[in-house]
């Protein structure tokens, strides 16, 4: 079945850091994409980042890349050099299939919190 | 790009009320998803359409709950006899090339 996991609730950190979210993943397609958003304290759900399952470089895009262990079924958001704007709740989703559009399934997300 | 819009941004309606809530996704995006997303349940897969058609609906409750999508500048999502259950965010995404991309979401209360 298909499932995304994501074991931490909250982190909390001090600004200019790095952190690490995890996520774990199930499924039995070989083909398959992983995303972060994150959700902002006033409801806005914002895409970030994207792997797909076929690439073995791990995806970057500004501050936000992705740690993408496949053999694992694990991947990590990394945002670096945090900043105080980055407080939000992120949320792991993954998509099956090779077609281009079909449903995510969510985790249940990480609220972060970048203090000063 | 005016982004997915989503209206009415908060709806109350009272049990057994009917609710339809509406979508309009980004111009030239072939898909558009719906979910649902509470505190107990986290984001809920709805349904989706692609290029107006319907194409899976595994996660819409199977009474009271329906979706249409008549053109390609609108969806709208019905619940008839809204139950205080069906309380939620109600978000709608679009997608062209796999992001979805998301609305600000209807929140539904029922009384």
């Amino acid at each position: 079945a298909q499932k995304v996991t994501q074991t931490q609730t909250s982190i909390s950190v001090v600004e200019k850091t790095t952190v690490t979210m995890d996520c774990v993943y199930e499924t039995r397609d070989s083909s398959y994409f992983l995303f972060w958003y994150k959700q902002t304290a006033s409801g806005e759900i914002v895409f970030l980042i994207r792997q797909d399952s076929y690439k073995k470089e791990n995806a970057t895009v500004g501050h936000y890349s992705l740690n993408f262990q496949k053999p694992k079924s694990s991947i990590g958001l990394i945002i670096t050099a945090t900043q105080i704007e980055d407080s939000a709740v992120y949320f792991c989703a993954m998509r099956e299939g090779i077609g281009d559009n079909s449903k995510l399934i969510w985790g249940l997300g990480t609220s972060l919190v970048v203090n000063p | 790009n005016a982004g997915v819009i989503q209206t009415p941004r908060h709806k109350v309606t009272g049990k057994g009320q009917e609710a339809t809530l509406w979508c309009e996704p980004i111009s030239g995006h072939s898909a558009v998803f719906w979910y649902r997303q509470t505190i107990v349940q986290g984001l809920e897969f709805l349904t989706y359409f692609r290029n107006q058609a319907p194409i899976d609906d595994s996660g819409m409750p199977k009474e009271r709950f329906s979706a249409q999508m008549p053109n390609q500048s609108h969806s709208t999502l019905k619940i008839q006899s809204t139950q205080p259950q069906d309380s939620a965010v109600y978000l709608c995404a679009s997608s062209l090339q796999g992001e979805q991309y998301f609305g600000p979401g209807t929140r539904l209360t029922v009384l």
